[in-house]
C-alpha cells in the first residue's frame, strides 16, 4: 500500500525525445508537487497542483508540462529532452495547506 | 525571499559518535521548519518538524530546536548508527504551499 508512487523508476532516453513520468497518491490528498533533484542533491520545486489546478510554477521551461487528470494523479511530460534535464524527479503530496508533504521514491532520468 | 543553508558534507562519523548538522534560514514571517532524510535509492521522508519558536522536534533519537533569535534549526543525535547513513535536508515552509530546501548533507557512519 504505497502512499505516493511514481513510474518509471529509471528512464534513459536520447536528447530531443519526449517522455512522461507518472505519479499517483492514495492518501486522499488534494495537493501534489513535482521536485527536481540535481546531481549535487539540490532539491527544487517545479510545480504544485491543488484540486487539479496549477498553483505554483517555478520558472520551469515550457518544455515541461504537468497534467493532473484527477486529484490522485499528477503526471509530468517533458518535450525535446536536453542533457541538463538529467536528474531525479520527485513527486509529493499534501492535504491542502498542511505543511507535511509525502514524497514518492523518485524517477531517475538520464538524457544521453 | 526564503533560503536555507546547511553545512556541506559529507560528514563522516564512527558509530556511537555525536552528530550535529547545522542549518540556518532566512525567511519573512514565522516559517515552520523541518528535517527530511533520504536513504540511498529512496525518496525523502519527514524526520521531524517544529512549527514555532522554541519548539523542539524529535524522532528516532534525532532532535532539533527552532531558534528564532539565531534563525537556526540544527539537527543533533547523541549516538549515531550505521543505519543513519543518509542525506539530510533542512527545509522551511512559508506561505503558499512551498517547501524551500537546503542543499542536503550526506552523513556516513562507519562501524
Amino acid at each position: 500500500d504505497t502512499a505516493v508512487s511514481q513510474t518509471p523508476k529509471y528512464l534513459v532516453t536520447q536528447m530531443g525525445n519526449d517522455k512522461s513520468i507518472k505519479c499517483e497518491q492514495n492518501l486522499g490528498h488534494d495537493t501534489m508537487y513535482w521536485y527536481k533533484q540535481d546531481s549535487k542533491k539540490f532539491l527544487k520545486i517545479m510545480f504544485s497542483y491543488n484540486n487539479k489546478e496549477l498553483i505554483i510554477n517555478e520558472t520551469v521551461p515550457n518544455r515541461f508540462s504537468p497534467k493532473s487528470p484527477d486529484k490522485a494523479h499528477l503526471n509530468l511530460h517533458i518535450n525535446s529532452l536536453e542533457l541538463g534535464d538529467s536528474a531525479v524527479y520527485f513527486c509529493a503530496s499534501s492535504q491542502g495547506r498542511d505543511i507535511e508533504q509525502f514524497f514518492g521514491p523518485g524517477t531517475r532520468l538520464t538524457v544521453l | 525571499g526564503n533560503s536555507v543553508t546547511q553545512m556541506e558534507g559529507p560528514v563522516t562519523l564512527s558509530e556511537e559518535a555525536f552528530l550535529t548538522i547545522n542549518c540556518t534560514y532566512t525567511a519573512t514571517g514565522y516559517p515552520s521548519l523541518f528535517w527530511y532524510v533520504q536513504y540511498p535509492g529512496e525518496g525523502l521522508q519527514l524526520l521531524l518538524k517544529a512549527t514555532k519558536a522554541d519548539d523542539k522536534g524529535s524522532n528516532k533519537g534525532f532532535e532539533a530546536t527552532y531558534r528564532k533569535e539565531t534563525t537556526s534549526f540544527h539537527l543533533e543525535k547523541g549516538s549515531v548508527q550505521v543505519s543513519d547513513s543518509a542525506v539530510y535536508f533542512c527545509a522551511l515552509y512559508n506561505a503558499g504551499n512551498m517547501l524551500t530546501f537546503g542543499g542536503g548533507t550526506r552523513l556516513m557512519v562507519k562501524p
